[in-house]
Order: structure tokens, then sequence, then C-alpha cells
């Protein structure tokens, strides 16, 4: 299967701590996309890359976040000292150009 | 500011009837919208979109109408099967700029279809 593949699917970590998450987008993809999705609501918009380039970033992304897309293939996201408030479901979309996006399974962030 | 809405947190349909989701938004520079499926512990599931150029489009059991002036969209699914008890997602983008692509999303309605 070449659909959005992220890991870890789940994370589990002390408050304070540093967190990676990893996403392969589909290998024809140039766009990559984050999002956050916390219950009851939709996903939010975090960032995306056209290739390497990170072209915006959201409000929703403070300092402690950080994203990176090296070679315009796989994707990171980065939170640094982790809050309560960061437990969430963080997925990660990929596109052809402005054609639809087509997510992963997420990873599943919780915060003790 | 929620600029999609869908007002109908759920929604309960019987197999083999029409289900129709509805989405508003507010921010008139949409003009690109898409409808996605979640079942629990995935990833949302393109399902169809629509351009501002367009009011219908349709792809098999799916049909989204989209009603510029009144800022409204929606989903048809006919006839409805029990597989498709889901989360339904509408979502919306602008396109210029480096905005374009970027999806804003409503919250969700939930779908449940009875056998």
């Amino acid at each position: 299967d070449t659909g959005v593949s992220q890991n870890p699917r789940h994370k589990i970590t002390k408050r304070g701590q540093n967190v990676t998450f990893r996403c392969d987008p589909i290998s024809e993809h140039n766009r990559l996309y984050w999002y956050r999705q916390t219950l009851g609501q939709g996903p939010e918009f975090l960032t995306y890359f056209q290739n390497e380039a990170q072209l915006e970033k959201s409000r929703l992304l403070s300092d402690r976040f950080s994203a990176e897309r090296p070679k315009g293939s796989f994707s990171t996201l980065e939170i640094q000292r982790t809050e309560q408030g960061d437990s969430a479901m963080y997925l990660c979309a990929s596109s052809l150009d402005v054609g639809p996006q087509h997510f992963g399974d997420g990873t599943r962030l919780s915060i003790l | 500011d929620q600029q999609v809405k869908q007002n109908s947190p759920s929604l309960s349909v019987q197999e083999g009837r029409i289900s129709i989701l509805n989405c508003d938004y507010t921010n008139s520079m949409f003009d690109y919208f898409l409808w996605y499926k979640k079942y629990p512990a995935e990833g949302p599931t393109f399902l169809i979109s629509i351009s501002s150029i367009k009011d219908k489009n349709e792809d098999g059991r799916f049909t989204v109408f989209l009603n510029k002036s009144a800022k409204h969209l929606s989903l048809h699914i006919v006839p409805s099967q029990p597989g498709d008890s889901a989360v339904y997602f509408c979502a919306a983008s602008a396109s210029g700029g480096t905005s374009y692509g970027k999806l804003t999303f409503g919250q969700g309605t939930i779908l449940t279809v009875h056998p």
C-alpha cells in the first residue's frame, strides 16, 4: 500500500519531554501538510510544505513546534517541552499540487 | 471564528434511504470544497470535491451540491448503506497565494445508517 504513513501511531510522554513524529507521504506528492485534531473537532491546519519549502505556518504552531521536510520526501514534526494542551491527534496529509489531500492514520499524543 | 460549520452533530438514517449532510461557510474567498469520511482510529478519507465554478458534482452514490449565494454545500448519499456509518467532515480552501491548498474543516457530523 502506498498511502500516507505516520509513525508512531501512539505516543505517551511526560509533560516537559520532547517528542518527534514522522510522516511518509505518497511518493509522487509534492505537498505535505500537518494538522491537529482534538476530540469533537475537525482537523486544524498547522503547516505545509511544497517540496522542501515550508510555505505557511498557523498561529497554532507555537515556538515549541518545528517541522522539517529536508529532502522533499518524509517530514518530521517536533514538539519541545510538551504541555498538557498538546494532547491531540496529529495528522499528516499529502497531495499532488492542490489536488485532494490524502491523510495518514495519525499519531495520537498523550501527555501525562 | 468558525469559518466552516456543520450544525448537525449527528444524523440517523435507515438503510436504502437518502442521507443529506449539510455544511455552511462564511469566508467568501473559499472556492474549493471537499468532503471526507472518517472511521474511528483511521485518518480522514477523501470522498468527493467541488470547485466553485460548478454547482453539482456526482460520483456514484455521492453527490455534492454547492449554493454559492447561500454559502452552503451539502452531501447526498443515496442509497445509504450501513458501511457509510462514520464521521463526515466538510472542508474548504481558497485559491491564490501561499494558502492555496490549506484546508479549513467543519466540526463533523456523525452519520449512523441503520439496517
